[in-house]
């Protein structure tokens, strides 16, 4: 079966420091990546996703950064972290086009 | 664009009422339709999908039909727990080749109290 995995779970950071966020999926090939933000109390909002190795197309324009070194391994970053920044990341993984997207627990970052 | 709407929360119900949690949806084409729940502290799972009109979706007691006429896909239980307390998102997703985009409501917070 398939099983994705996020960490850290919870990250507390000062402005301006950097972010690096780790997301790997195993028991599947090729999936559909995807990087999502929530801030408190609201909806999400789509980040990044990728269809491939090295493939990633960035939905809004922000401080955020995403990479793909591996199928099944995505990655957040940020070089300057800012209070904005502050939220539950949520990452997901597809089979391919109309199949539902599977969420990992989520990264609860919280920037002081 | 694609967007979903929901009813906004929090929807507050006592243990065994009926629940309907409203949601429409704008889109080009047959999309596909799914809600989620978010429990607390945990990311989001599939609770239902529907893939093309009139489709019930069913889940843990939990349906929503895909009205194609009215554009909604409105989730219900005839009897809710207090387990069923989470945030509710219903999400869209287009049925083309740019890969798997989900549109997303801006989710519905329901309390079950005992």
């Amino acid at each position: 079966s398939q099983t994705i995995h996020q960490w850290p779970a919870t990250l507390v950071q000062p402005v301006g420091s950097p972010l690096s966020l780790e997301c790997t999926v195993e028991g599947t090939s090729n999936p559909n990546l995807y990087w999502y933000r929530q801030a408190a109390g609201r909806g999400l909002q789509l980040l990044f996703y990728s269809v491939g190795i090295g493939q990633i197309s960035s939905e809004v324009p922000q401080n955020l950064s995403a990479s793909r070194p591996q199928d099944r391994q995505f990655i957040l970053s940020s070089k300057k972290l800012l209070l904005s920044d502050s939220g539950f990341y949520l990452c997901a993984w597809s089979r391919e086009s109309n199949q539902p997207q599977h969420f990992g627990d989520g990264t609860r970052l919280s920037i002081l | 664009g694609n967007s979903v709407t929901q009813m906004e929360g929090p929807v507050t119900l006592s243990e065994e009422a009926f629940l309907t949690i409203n949601c429409t949806y704008t889109a080009t084409g047959y999309p596909s339709l799914f809600w989620y729940v978010q429990y607390p502290g945990e990311g989001l799972q599939l609770l239902l999908k529907a893939t093309k009109a009139d489709d019930k979706g069913s889940n843990k007691g939990f349906e929503a039909t895909y009205r194609k006429e009215t554009t909604s896909f409105h989730l219900e239980k005839g009897s809710v727990q207090v387990s069923d307390s989470a945030v509710y998102f219903c999400a869209l997703s287009p049925n083309n080749n740019a890969g798997n985009m989900l549109t997303f409501g801006g989710g519905t917070r329901l309390m079950v109290k005992p």
